[in-house]
Order: structure tokens, then C-alpha cells, then sequence
């Protein structure tokens, strides 16, 4: 089954700890996504990435860094600068085309703690 | 930017009741608005979208509308069952230096009690 796979479900972290989520797609989607969710906050863009090698920051990506080393994964780095690093994170991926407007495909998030 | 409200973000209705829940957006050149409804510890689904270019859009018990001159957009769920209990979003986005990214609304989570 084509999806996006996101590990792990649940993530425990010490503050001041740099941590790593990863995002894999068999999509053959171009674009990859990262968002931020908190209750009450809705969905909130950190990072994209259109093409391999090539990502654009979002409206939160103070203390978040990512990589797209290859077209199927889009790893997301929660930094010991990001200041409220707890939350659920989703991952998303879609196809780009001359119609630019294409849905985007969720997985099924991380859930980070941080103490 | 662009901004998105959503409401309510509560919704509470009896099994076959309808629900609606409605947008509001701020950029006049957005031009498409596509609605996910969201289940416990999941990601987001597409449920439906639409575009500038089209009023309404139906599919089955689901039905978009958008009215471009009032900036507003609703979603209309008829005969509501109680797996249709969720978190929806919906969102707005814009063409922009040939790419263009979602703007979300807060949420509305719908109760269908049975």
C-alpha cells in the first residue's frame, strides 16, 4: 500500500536533547511537508521541500532544521533551541504539477514529549 | 499571509441531524479550499476541496460551498452518523511564485451522539 510512514508513534525526550523524526513516502509525491500541531492551534507549517535538495522554511521553523537527501524521506530535527518542542507532529506529502493546488497525504504523526 | 477561521470549534448534533461548519478566509487571491476531517491519534484525510472557479460540490452525505465574494466557505455533512465524530479542518491556499501552501483553520471537532 503507497502511504507516508512516520516513526516512531511516541517520542520521549530530555530537554536539551536534539531529536530526530523521520518521514518516509512511497508516493512518488515531489513535495514533503512538516507540521506542527497543538490543541486549539490548528495545523502550522514549519518546513517544505518542493525538490530533492531544495527546502523553504514555513511560519514556526525557529528551532527545527530538516534534510531531503532523497525523494522518498524528509527527516525533521527538533533542536534544543526550539523553545515548547512538545507536540504532535505530521508529516505530508503531494504530488506538484502544473496544477499546483494538489492534496496533501498525512501520516499518522509523532507525538513528541519533551521533560 | 493568508488567515483561516473556523466555526464553531464545538460541534454537538444527534445521529442524522445535519452538521455545518463554516470558514472564513483573508486573501482574496486564494483559490482553492480543500476540508480534512481528522480522527484520534491520525493524521488528517481530504474529505473534499474545491475551487474558486465552482459555487458548490457534492459527494454523497458531503457538500462544499464558496462564496468568493463574501470570502467564507462551509462544509455540509447531511444525515450524520457517529463515525463522522472527528476533528475537521479546512484550509485555503493561494498560487504563489509557482507553489503555493495550505493555510489551516483551528479545527472543529463534531460530536455525533447516536
Amino acid at each position: 500500500d503507497g502511504g507516508i510512514t512516520q516513526s516512531p508513534k511516541y517520542l520521549f525526550r530530555k530537554e536539551g536533547q536534539n531529536v530526530t523524526l523521520s518521514c518516509e513516502q512511497n508516493l512518488n509525491h515531489d513535495a514533503m511537508y512538516w507540521y506542527r500541531q497543538d490543541p486549539g492551534q490548528g495545523l502550522r507549517l514549519i518546513y517544505y521541500s518542493q525538490i530533492v535538495n531544495d527546502f523553504q522554511k514555513g511560519d514556526i521553523a525557529e528551532g527545527y532544521s530538516v534534510s531531503r537527501e532523497k525523494k522518498e524521506s524528509f527527516p525533521l530535527t527538533v533542536t534544543s533551541a526550539q523553545k515548547n518542542p512538545t507536540a504532535f507532529y505530521l508529516c505530508a506529502s503531494s504530488m506538484t504539477s502544473a496544477d499546483y493546488n494538489s492534496p496533501l497525504h498525512f501520516g499518522n504523526g509523532t507525538r513528541l514529549t519533551v521533560t | 499571509g493568508e488567515n483561516v477561521e473556523q466555526h464553531p470549534s464545538t460541534l454537538s448534533v444527534q445521529e442524522g441531524d445535519s452538521a455545518v461548519i463554516k470558514c472564513t478566509y483573508s486573501d482574496s487571491a486564494s483559490n482553492y479550499f480543500p476540508w480534512y476531517k481528522q480522527e484520534l491519534g491520525k493524521g488528517p484525510q481530504l474529505i473534499i476541496d474545491i475551487r474558486s472557479n465552482v459555487g458548490e460540490k457534492k459527494d454523497q452525505r458531503i457538500a462544499v460551498t464558496l462564496n468568493k465574494t463574501a470570502k467564507h466557505f462551509s462544509l455540509h455533512i447531511t444525515e450524520t452518523q457517529p463515525e463522522d465524530s472527528a476533528v475537521y479542518f479546512c484550509a485555503a491556499s493561494k498560487e504563489d511564485s509557482g507553489y503555493s501552501t495550505l493555510t489551516f483553520g483551528k479545527g472543529t471537532m463534531l460530536l455525533v451522539s447516536p
